[in-house]
Parts: C-alpha cells; structure tokens; sequence
C-alpha cells in the first residue's frame, strides 16, 4: 500500500529557531499533501493543504508566514516552522493521497513530535 | 464547511466484547468516511472506509455502516482484543472538493484482558 514517510519522529529546539519537517510519498506521486498538527488528547487539525509547484492553502487562523510549506516535487513536502515559540510545541502530521488510485484514502505519515524549549 | 461528531470520547470493554463507535456529519454532500487507528505517538492508520453509495462495509472482524438520511455512520468491532486499544478516528471528505478530510474528536478505546 501507499507509504508516507516523515522524518524526523522527534525533534527538540530552542525558542526562536526554526525547524523543518519532511513529508515524503514513497511509492507514489502526491500533488498534494496536508499538514495537521495535534495537541495532546486531541483531534487532528487541518493546518494547510500543500500542492506541487504552487503556494500552500492554508487553513482560518494558521499562520502563512510561521509554518512555511513548500512542496517541490511530487513526493516531498516541507513544512518549517519559523522562530518556533513553546506554544508551537505540538505532533505534526503529514499525510498524502495516490491519485492514481482513484477515490483512494489518505495516508498519514507516522508524525513528527517537536518540542520547543 | 464539514463538521463531524463523535461519541462516545471513551469507551472500555473487555476482551471478546463487541465495541461500536458512532459518529454524525453536517454536510449531506459528504460521499467518503474512512476511520483510522491511532497508536500512541504514531500517526493514523486507515482501518476501514466506506463511500456514500454502500450502506454497510466488513472487514473481518471490522465493520462500519452508513446512513445518508440520518447523516451518521458507525464503526463496529467484534471480538475485542487488547491490542486494540487505541485512539479511533471518524472522518468524513468531501472528494470533488480538494479532498480536506475533516476528523472527529477520536474515541479512547480500552480493551481489558
């Protein structure tokens, strides 16, 4: 089945730094992938919507210029968090669809937990 | 926009029990539900789904039917085993449109040995 791999699993950083997360389909090509972020006993969030070759939607309230999303290929999307604040500390998922599947599901890579100090 | 609810937020059984997770979405337009697994510190994983032209769907011991008037669908699980403890996901998409899956708040299931 379709794999969608994430690195890194974990990651730690100090206040005002930026970090960048990978989201890449393994075995399929995704012109478009999504960014959801998770707090702790919570639901998925829906941050942004990333489509290859053009700028991210992003969604209510989700700050364009704090999670930059860039997806240049059609197996790899980006998302950097910019001068990360404690708040920002939360589980990252990306997840992508094979079109080629047809009404094919969502698969989600294994998330990215980051921790800021 | 889509919203989906879902009941209950916890649910403990013990092992070999049946456990059934219900859920309910705004949009009539809706026309995909698929329900995902979550592990602790993993991300989801599709277990089941079904599309808005079949009432009922079963895998193993996996099953989850649907019902477009009352705009609700339900995931049932037989035969419970520990290792089925996680956290269930509903969701419900709205394909010809961008495809944004809009989840349910998730339901802790605790299967007891």
């Amino acid at each position: 089945g379709a794999v969608v791999s994430q690195h890194p699993s974990w990651v730690i950083c100090k206040s005002g730094t930026s970090v960048k997360i990978e989201c890449r389909s393994l075995d399929f090509q995704a012109t478009t992938m999504f960014w959801y972020r998770q707090f702790p006993k919570q639901s998925l969030m829906l941050m942004a919507t990333s489509n290859e070759g053009s700028k991210a939607t992003y969604e209510q309230g989700v700050e364009k210029d704090k999670f930059l999303i860039n997806h240049a290929s059609l197996t790899l999307s980006t998302l950097t968090v910019t001068s990360a604040h404690p708040e920002d500390s939360s589980f990252y998922i990306c997840s992508a669809r094979d079109p080629a599947g047809g009404f094919s599901p969502l698969h989600f890579g294994n998330g990215t937990r980051l921790t800021v100090t | 926009g889509e919203n989906v609810e879902q009941h209950p937020s916890t649910l403990s059984v013990q092992e070999g029990d049946s456990a059934v997770i219900k859920c309910t979405y705004s949009d009539s337009a809706s026309n995909y539900f698929p329900w995902y697994k979550q592990e602790l510190g993993k991300g989801p994983q599709l277990i089941i789904d079904i599309r808005s032209n079949v009432g009922e769907k079963k895998d193993q011991r996996i099953a989850v039917t649907l019902n477009k008037t009352a705009k609700h669908f339900s995931l049932h699980i037989t035969e419970t085993q520990p290792e089925d403890s996680a956290v269930y996901f509903c969701a419900a998409i709205l394909y010809n449109q961008g495809g944004k899956l809009i989840f349910g708040q998730g339901t802790e299931l605790s299967v007891k040995p």
